[in-house]
């Protein structure tokens, strides 16, 4: 497996504002996704985040409200924008693939609790 | 599309003993993937044990396995000599085992919050 860290761990926002999370594996990954938890619920898949290019998003989700970046294999940001209460989830990042080699597995980061007030 | 059903939203077990959660899932495919995560209250998700549906023999870590009937399109998870820090979250997941669009996608179940009782 690899250690995977999320910055921040939680955080209060205000509507209307946008929140950047980060994603640091510390091993170079082939795939690194995003998902969300809203309160309660199960996980969700946002998208794929794609070294050197787009993301790949799921039905639901559009890169207007969520742009993510993935400069490089060990690193990727989520962006929440424009929130609204109905943004209030756990986010969290997973890799696959740790050394670049191909595995099955994923594994989960901490996640980054959001509250939109 | 894949669907996974956890019928069990809640379940407790006393400390010692053995509990299995249960999961089925509905899908076309013939080759992919099940996993069982653990969610503690921490919220970490770890991955417990994982399943490939070509392999006949049921999975096991350590305290930890799997009954995994393809035909029935079941794959349940039995916790033995249940210890409190297994208190947590349990989700099953599906991933399809082929490339393309949407590959490599974990479907989760909605999760049975297993409590376990000293």
């Amino acid at each position: 497996s690899a250690v995977i860290s999320q910055k921040p761990s939680r955080d209060i926002c205000q509507r209307g504002t946008s929140l950047t999370i980060q994603c640091q594996v510390d091993s170079q990954v082939t795939m690194m996704f995003w998902y969300r938890q809203q309160p309660g619920q199960s996980l969700t898949l946002i998208a794929t985040a794609n070294q050197g290019s787009e993301a790949t998003y799921e039905s639901g989700f559009v890169i207007d409200k969520f742009p993510i970046s993935r400069p490089n294999l060990t690193f990727s940001t989520l962006t929440v924008s424009n929130m609204s209460p109905e943004d209030s989830s756990i986010y969290l990042c997973s890799v696959q693939g740790v050394g670049r080699g191909w595995s099955y597995e994923q594994y989960f980061g901490p996640g980054t609790r959001l509250t939109v007030t | 599309a894949q669907t996974v059903t956890q019928s069990q939203p809640e379940m407790s077990v006393q400390e010692a003993e053995t509990v299995t959660l249960s999961c089925t899932y509905d899908t076309s495919e013939s080759n992919y993937y099940l996993f069982w995560y653990k969610q503690p209250p921490s919220r970490q998700m770890i991955l417990v044990i994982r399943q490939e549906a070509y392999k006949q023999q049921n999975a096991t870590e350590n305290r930890f396995s799997v009954n995994f009937q393809k035909a029935a399109k079941s794959f349940s998870l039995k916790i033995s000599d249940s210890q409190l820090g297994d208190t947590a979250m349990y989700f099953c997941a599906f991933m399809n085992r082929y490339s393309g669009a949407g590959s490599y996608q974990l479907t989760f179940g909605k999760g049975t919050k297993l409590s376990v009782i000293p």
